[in-house]
């Protein structure tokens, strides 16, 4: 049963960057999609951006002038930077791996999440 | 932008009632959709992908249906155990992903 554990700050100052990792263990990194999603009280559940195993990136257009996630398979590892934050970007950060053959369009593991906060 | 509308917003109900909350896809999205389950304080869950498929180890009290634009969770027994926030979600154009806004649901 593969896991999934966030690690990084909780808190960033606005204008700065948010960096988090995602540590994978119980499977290989080098297969399957992974996505970071996050979570507020006022909008829900947003969807980040994924990575491919292959290194194939796709990001939110909302977020995409911000987001790079990254792929790190010498640590079963894959990060998420999003730049210029802002309170807006204060939530519950999740790191996820899809679903494979007819449910690789969803999500189907899920890490605990971590709570970053964007304050000075 | 696709967006997904969830009804009702909350809902409560009895022990052992059936229950039905339903997605609608502002496009048509063929049966690119799942549901989650979010108990308090808890990460959110696959329910059901492919808008009927029910995910390994979920109970069979749980079922989806529909395609296209409207699509239906349903609850055949509510258990205690069910009370928890219930998202949509679908897979289409930019942004691929898509969350509906929940729909809580309570026992009476």
């Amino acid at each position: 049963q593969v896991q999934l554990q966030e690690s990084g700050p909780g808190l960033v100052k606005p204008s700065e960057t948010l960096a988090l990792t995602c540590t994978v263990s119980g499977g290989s990194i080098s297969s399957n999609y992974w996505s970071w999603i996050r979570q507020t009280p006022g909008k829900g559940l947003e969807w980040i951006g994924y990575i491919y195993f292959s290194g194939r990136t796709d990001y939110n257009p909302t977020l995409k002038s911000r987001v790079t996630i990254s792929l790190d398979t010498s640590n079963n590892q894959f990060s998420l930077k999003l730049s210029s934050v802002t309170a807006a970007d204060t939530a519950v950060y999740y790191c996820v791996r899809h679903g494979e053959g007819s449910s690789v369009f969803f999500f189907e593991s899920w890490g605990q999440g971590t709570l970053v906060t964007v304050s000075s | 932008d696709i967006q997904l509308t969830q009804s009702p917003p909350s809902l409560s109900a009895s022990v052992g009632d059936r229950v039905t909350i339903t997605c609608r896809a502002s496009q048509g999205i063929s049966s690119y959709l799942a549901w989650y389950q979010q108990t308090p304080g808890k990460i959110p869950k696959l329910l059901i992908y492919a808008a009927s498929t029910l995910q390994s180890g979920v109970p069979s009290r749980f079922s989806g249906s529909g395609s296209g634009t409207d699509f239906t969770l349903t609850i055949s027994s509510l258990q205690p155990e069910d009370v928890a926030t219930y998202y949509c979600q679908s897979y289409n154009s930019a942004p691929l992903f898509t969350f509906g806004p929940g729909t809580k649901v309570d026992i009476k």
